[in-house]
């Protein structure tokens, strides 16, 4: 069985400010990679599949990269509302979530 | 659009059985598979399993294989999870999801989630 590990599992960081999110896959995964936020009491959402693509209304300063097992969720200009739990997932395997706050 | 609407919050007691339903809408049902996802309270994500809306093939995890069984209705569009032989660990949220296309494990859309608190 795969697993996820993601990095770090509490991230601080201020608004307008850039925030890089790492996954780690115990073997490949090629590109078979996706990135979901979740707020509180909320559905999670999709933001990246593919490693790369942004999911349907995903605002450009959400990037992905990454392949292999080493995999890259960045978000360029933190705003306000992008201060979530995100999870990297591969099929049938979540990454137990980084958790990014306000600094 | 699309739209999956869950049941309702249940409380059960160990050992119980207890079935949440997912009624999909905004698209072709039997074109997309769905995949049951729960959260444990302030835990993280944990994939339960997958049904296929066309031909009705699943793919459990294999820590639940034995007490779980999806099934889905065409007629009514609607996917059903059950899980048996419930405990106090099976507490959670639990949420259907559709896929992004058929197989491909993205999941795209969300049902608003189910509370299942076991507890006697």
């Amino acid at each position: 069985e795969i697993v996820m590990t993601q990095s770090p599992a509490t991230l601080s960081v201020s608004p307008g400010e850039r925030a890089t999110l790492s996954c780690r896959a115990s073997q490949s995964v090629s590109s078979n990679l996706a990135w979901y936020q979740q707020k509180p009491g909320q559905a999670p959402r999709l933001l990246i599949y593919g490693a790369s693509t942004r999911a349907t209304g995903i605002p450009a300063r959400f990037s992905g990269s990454g392949s292999g097992t080493e995999f890259t969720l960045t978000i360029s200009s933190l705003q306000s509302e992008d201060f979530a739990v995100y999870y990297c997932q591969q099929y049938n395997t979540f990454g137990q979530g980084t958790k990014l706050e306000i600094k | 659009q699309v739209q999956l609407v869950q049941s309702g919050a249940e409380v059960k007691k160990p050992g119980a059985s207890v079935k949440v339903s997912c009624k999909a809408s905004g698209y072709t049902f039997t074109s997309y598979g769905i995949s049951w996802v729960r959260q444990a309270p302030g835990q993280g994500l944990e994939w339960m399993g997958w049904i296929s809306a066309y031909n009705g093939n699943t793919n459990y995890a294999q820590k639940l294989q034995g007490r779980v069984t999806m099934t889905t209705d065409t007629s009514t569009s609607t996917a059903y999870m059950e899980l048996r032989s419930l405990r106090s660990d099976d507490t959670a949220v639990y949420y259907c999801a559709r896929e992004l296309d058929y197989g491909e494990g993205y999941f795209q859309h969300w049902g608003q989630g189910t509370l299942v608190t076991v507890s006697s």
